[in-house]
């Protein structure tokens, strides 16, 4: 599985955009882009994955480059339940587990 | 519906003693995995079960460590002597098809310390 490249922390104000970035220079055409977080003491929660078109569904939306190199999360509406530690792991196509990496700690500031 | 369960949440056990921890999957979920979370870090996969097959235990550190899914159903997971650096978050995942990657579903975990 390709590696991921995330910044360790980022902040963000209530209400605004929260924009998370992922660097995954050498993803391959059959692995897909995959987003999960955790709460503090809570087990990871899927949010959102793509393949090479930018998806949205109720909880955020993923933006992919063309060159497919980077991506990012973007939570439209940041609250601060959304406070947590979200992780950018790419899948090959068909693989089962998941390798998770440090991820970015985001903390919602009210 | 009921999501994916485990139990205990917490387990302190003294080095040396064998502990078990159970997950019950989502119903009908085909594929069940377990993960290790040392404080700090983000989750490292142990195992793999599809059904009652473990298909893969790339992950296991030792053989100290074995998981088993009899029935297709409920997980656990068993450490045989403990040690110091076997505490950890164990997590338990599930997810409903076993011809793709599909969305994992996590429980709450369960926090071993060993004294």
């Amino acid at each position: 599985d390709a590696k991921t490249t995330q910044p360790p922390s980022m902040d963000c104000a209530e209400g605004r955009a929260a924009n998370l970035p992922c660097n995954h220079s050498t993803i391959s055409g059959n692995e897909y882009v995959y987003w999960y977080r955790q709460i503090h003491s809570q087990g990871p929660q899927y949010i959102i994955h793509g393949l090479k078109n930018n998806e949205t569904n109720e909880m955020a939306s993923l933006i992919i480059t063309e060159d497919r190199k980077s991506s990012t999360l973007i939570l439209p509406h940041a609250t601060l339940r959304d406070t947590a530690v979200y992780y950018c792991i790419v899948v090959i196509q068909g693989a089962q587990k998941l390798v998770f990496g440090q991820g970015t700690r985001l903390t919602i500031n009210p | 519906g009921a999501g994916v369960s485990q139990s205990p949440r917490y387990k302190v056990a003294k080095r040396g003693q064998d502990v078990a921890l159970r997950c019950d999957p989502i119903s009908g979920h085909v594929s069940l995995f377990w993960y290790q979370q040392a404080l700090g870090q983000g989750p490292e996969f142990l195992t793999y079960f599809q059904n009652e097959a473990q298909l893969d235990k790339s992950g296991l550190p030792s053989d100290r460590f074995f998981a088993e899914r009899p029935e297709g159903s409920v997980s656990t997971l068993k450490i045989q002597r403990t040690q110091q650096e076997d505490s950890a978050v164990y997590l338990c995942a599930s997810s409903l098809r076993r011809d793709r990657t599909d969305t994992q579903y996590f429980g709450p975990g369960t926090r071993l310390t060993v004294l």
